[in-house]
């Protein structure tokens, strides 16, 4: 069974800081990872999906890279703001298992001003 | 484009009772409809995948004549907790995967609250 694990679970860093984002997958046979956004309270907001075939993936200032052989992915975040505060999933969409989703714990990020 | 409506965004009700949760596709048709469930501090997990016009598929453990799933239309996915009891309270979400494209869309999520 494919298990997904994302460290640290928490973070605090000062406004500006650029931050790395950890997940790992026990399963490379996957579709693709995806990392989302929760905020308290409220739903998920897709931020970036990589595709199994992909390396990495960037929207702005967030950078996701792969590496399935290895079962691990980052999120990077450059000069991180207030704003990006939330709790970070990734989840994996594993091939067994067909269009199941694996999420990790999610690591609780707090951007303090 | 491609966003699923959930409705309620929270609820609180007694114990004994139902409450039924709503996620529709607004721009795409949804012929699946994946079920997730968080509990504090936890991951989210599948719970059941809905499939329009047939029998909704469950994950093990959780109980299908508690957790009632209907795909009635290639919009429409209900989840209706019966019976529901304070261990039930949980955030509750559900996703489709959009036509075309591949990645998933969530909808915003219900919190469920039994007292």
């Amino acid at each position: 069974k494919q298990e997904v694990t994302q460290i640290p679970a928490a973070l605090s860093v000062p406004e500006g800081e650029n931050l790395v984002l950890n997940c790992s997958f026990t399963d490379s046979a996957i579709y693709n990872l995806q990392w989302f956004r929760q905020d308290p309270g409220k739903g998920l907001t897709s931020l970036l999906l990589i595709q199994s075939s992909q390396r990495e993936q960037t929207s702005g200032r967030l950078n996701a890279s792969l590496d399935k052989s290895s079962g691990r992915s980052t999120l990077y975040i450059a000069a991180s703001q207030p704003g990006d505060s939330a709790t970070y999933l990734c989840a994996v969409r594993a091939v067994n298992t067909g269009n199941q989703f694996y999420f990790g714990t999610g690591t609780s990020l707090t951007v303090i001003p | 484009g491609a966003v699923v409506s959930q409705h309620p965004s929270w609820v609180i009700c007694k114990s004994g009772t139902s409450v039924k949760i709503e996620c529709r596709s607004l721009d795409f048709q949804a012929t699946t409809m994946f079920w997730y469930r968080q509990f504090p501090k936890q991951s989210l997990m599948l719970m059941a995948t809905s499939n329009e016009g047939s029998k909704a598929t469950y994950e093990q453990g959780v109980e299908k004549d508690k957790f009632l799933i209907n795909h009635a239309s290639l919009t429409l996915s209900t989840l209706t907790v019966t019976s529901a009891h304070p261990e039930d309270s949980s955030f509750y979400i559900c996703s489709a995967r959009v036509p075309g494209r591949a990645g998933y869309t969530f909808g915003s999520g219900t919190r469920l609250t039994v007292v």
